[in-house]
């Protein structure tokens, strides 16, 4: 067990919703961090929250957005789904988001998109 | 851009028996080197990371990797495996000063056998 929390394990939606992920990061980190799985892609780095502000974007789409909020906790919203959008999503912290510094995972939420 | 290729996509062996799974990089800069295992149906656990100093490696779980930087090449070893070491692994680097998002090979399926 990591100490990151993911809601909800397994999400089935329909193309065009819109869902929210969740994620709680290890006690005392302050950088969450989400990635997105998928069978062609495989594991990309989408973006980086430190303390609330972003810090890093990677590949995201317009339609993806996320914030962390003053909890730490951090949500992905994923708007306008389409069927490639299905895959699995982690989110990960670390303490400060030093260069190197480990980042922990989360068990995933698995996002179905019908 | 700094990319990851792990040479092969599954590996199955015997129990007992010895594995390196592959894991090349290519970067402009200096990189920090990760291998992450995922369980399934889990999240990715850390087994061991490079960041800087001997090039030889320890982790969890008796595995090791090799730094080798005239190859570019960060290999994972275990010199006898068990049927719990049955997951897939991951390969990931990290820019020195550059951005704190991790840049995942593809992933090995390591089967182990009885």
């Amino acid at each position: 067990d990591s100490g990151v929390t993911q809601t909800p394990k397994h999400l089935i939606t329909a193309t065009g919703q819109r869902v929210t992920l969740r994620c709680s990061p290890r006690s005392g980190d302050l950088s969450v961090y989400w990635y997105q799985q998928s069978l062609d892609q495989g594991l990309q780095f989408l973006i980086q929250y430190y303390n609330g502000e972003e810090r890093a974007k990677g590949n995201i789409l317009e339609r993806f957005s996320a914030q962390q909020f003053p909890d730490l906790h951090s949500e992905l919203n994923l708007s306008s789904l389409e069927l490639g959008d299905s895959a699995l999503y982690f989110c990960a912290s670390s303490v400060v988001g030093r260069r190197g510094e480990t980042q922990y995972f989360g068990p995933g939420t698995r996002l179905l998109v019908l | 851009a700094q990319s990851v290729t792990q040479l092969d996509s599954q590996v199955p062996v015997f129990e007992e028996a010895p594995v390196e799974l592959r894991c090349n990089y290519s970067s402009s800069v200096s990189v920090y080197l990760f291998w992450y295992v995922q369980y399934p149906n889990q999240g990715l656990q850390l087994l061991l990371k490079y960041l800087s100093g001997s090039t030889l490696v320890k982790g969890i779980n008796g595995f090791e990797a090799e730094f080798n930087k005239s190859q570019t090449s960060f290999h994972l070893r275990k010199p006898s495996v068990h049927i719990s070491d049955t997951a897939e692994y991951f390969c990931a680097v990290l820019t020195q000063g550059g951005s704190e998002k991790l840049v995942f090979g593809k992933g090995t399926k390591l089967t182990v056998n009885p």
